[in-house]
């Protein structure tokens, strides 16, 4: 069985541009949770997709956005681009929301210069 | 108050001996908890989860959670220098939504 598809896996952006991540969850795995991992913040969660709807959002600005597709493959948005986003982007999956265990993908490495 | 806390470390132990990592958490009815391990460089990868208060064994781990006292833990037996990372803690809040990761504790496993 196939885990958590994250691409691209490294991405290196210019300030001010914007940047779309993508996901694919496990077969049959219908929720997709994006976190932010930096040294000093450590794991920070951005939000939570369940059939095609945000669920939760994490304390992030408007400029991160998120979706979901009818096959739970899910992208992230990053608009703006500040020197502060980069970091390694996490998605994670589960056959349900609520209380079910989370599997990660592999991360994008972004890095804004 | 934090959410979620762990001592940072680094903790070291010699091979062989049993790591001992601790959590604790803030929000009362959180029903779901979980330990993640996480490689340098690498995404966290899941090692155990607990629901009830007690012992939960998986091979050289083992989980105890303790709802009363806010507490979760993680021991290691035998450890060895491969369990070298960092280990995070997690539960569900009391919605059973948003994961709540606690900032982890880097274990090292000294030969």
């Amino acid at each position: 069985k196939a885990g958590v598809t994250q691409t691209p896996r490294y991405l290196i952006k210019t300030r001010g541009q914007q940047v779309t991540l993508s996901c694919s969850p496990i077969s049959g795995h219908r929720s997709v949770s994006w976190y932010q991992q930096t040294p000093g913040q450590g794991l920070q969660f951005l939000f939570e997709y369940f059939s095609e709807t945000q669920r939760n959002k994490g304390n992030f600005p408007g400029r991160f956005s998120g979706r979901q597709f009818s096959n739970s493959r899910s992208e992230m948005n990053v608009s703006t681009l500040e020197l502060g986003d980069s970091a390694l982007y996490l998605c994670a999956s589960s056959f349900l929301a609520g209380n079910a265990e989370a599997f990660f993908g592999q991360g994008t490495r972004l890095t804004v210069v | 108050q934090k959410e979620v806390e762990q001592n940072s470390g680094p903790l070291s132990v010699p091979e062989g001996a049993i790591a001992s990592l601790n959590c604790t958490y803030s929000d009362r009815v959180s029903q779901s908890f979980f330990w993640y391990r996480q490689y340098s460089g690498k995404s966290p990868e899941l090692i155990m989860s607990i629901y009830s208060n007690g012992d939960k064994e998986d091979g050289r781990f083992t989980a105890q959670l303790n709802k009363a006292s806010q507490y979760v833990s993680l021991l290691i037996r035998d450890s060895q220098p491969s369990d070298s990372a960092t280990y995070l803690c997690a539960f569900r809040d009391n919605y059973g939504q948003n994961f709540v990761f606690g900032p982890g504790t880097r274990l090292s496993v000294l030969p």
